[in-house]
């Protein structure tokens, strides 16, 4: 069975704090993504990486960064948290082949930040 | 560029009832569309896809779609309502690269 773990379901931080979150996939899946979910605005890509040390930027990538140093582990970082990055976030993987985009994401079950 | 538009960010129906979710897209290039399901305190999951070849798609636990070209349209239909089908429904578009674009989502309620 297919398998996207987050490390955290739940976090507090406070501003300014550095955040990491993880995010483990064990289907071999090269793509990995990061979105964030917010009540009214649906899923917004933050970053997301075709292949081990790629990424690119997705549509809010500003106050975030991510690595990828190994196939299976994809990483959020909020170097300096802030109120406004209080949100839900979603780590997916895929097989979405380069060319091609009609792979399923398949999604973990989300990790909710609270930046005080 | 590509966008997705679903109208609708509640929809009630009665248990029985006939379940219609809209979707509109936007996309530069052919499209791949998608709709996922995320029940409360959980990810997203894969309801069905449309991926060219056929316009009539069939997902899981009885919904399908319509893909219409004319309309850029791909709403989501289910002949009758369950009480388990009370979820939120994201519309998705991929152009053709890595990229998929979620709509705003859909907050189904189903009434006994």
């Amino acid at each position: 069975d297919v398998k996207v773990t987050q490390s955290s379901r739940y976090l507090v931080k406070r501003t300014g704090e550095k955040v990491f979150l993880e995010c483990v996939q064990d289907m071999d899946h090269e793509n990995m993504f990061w979105y964030r979910q917010d009540p009214g605005l649906g899923l917004r890509l933050i970053y997301f990486s075709y292949d081990v040390k790629m990424k690119e930027k997705g549509d809010i990538p500003e106050g975030y960064s991510v690595s990828r140093e190994k196939k299976e582990r994809f990483s959020l970082i909020l170097e300096s948290a802030s109120t406004n990055q209080t949100s839900m976030y979603l780590c997916a993987s895929s097989l979405i082949r380069r060319g091609r985009g009609d792979g399923e994401l398949f999604f973990g079950e989300g990790s909710r930040l609270t930046v005080l | 560029a590509q966008s997705v538009t679903q109208l609708g960010s509640h929809v009630s129906v009665s248990e029985g009832a006939l379940v219609l979710l809209r979707c509109n897209y936007s996309s530069s290039v052919p499209p791949y569309l998608f709709w996922y399901v995320q029940y409360p305190n959980q990810g997203l999951q894969l309801l069905l896809k449309y991926t060219s070849a056929a316009t009539l798609v069939k997902g899981i636990n009885g919904f399908e779609a319509e893909f219409k070209k004319s309309e850029t349209s791909f709403h989501l239909t289910k002949p009758s309502a369950h009480m388990s089908d009370a979820a939120e429904y994201f519309c998705a578009v991929s152009g053709g690269y890595q990229k998929v674009t979620f709509g705003t989502g859909t907050k189904l309620q189903v009434i006994p």
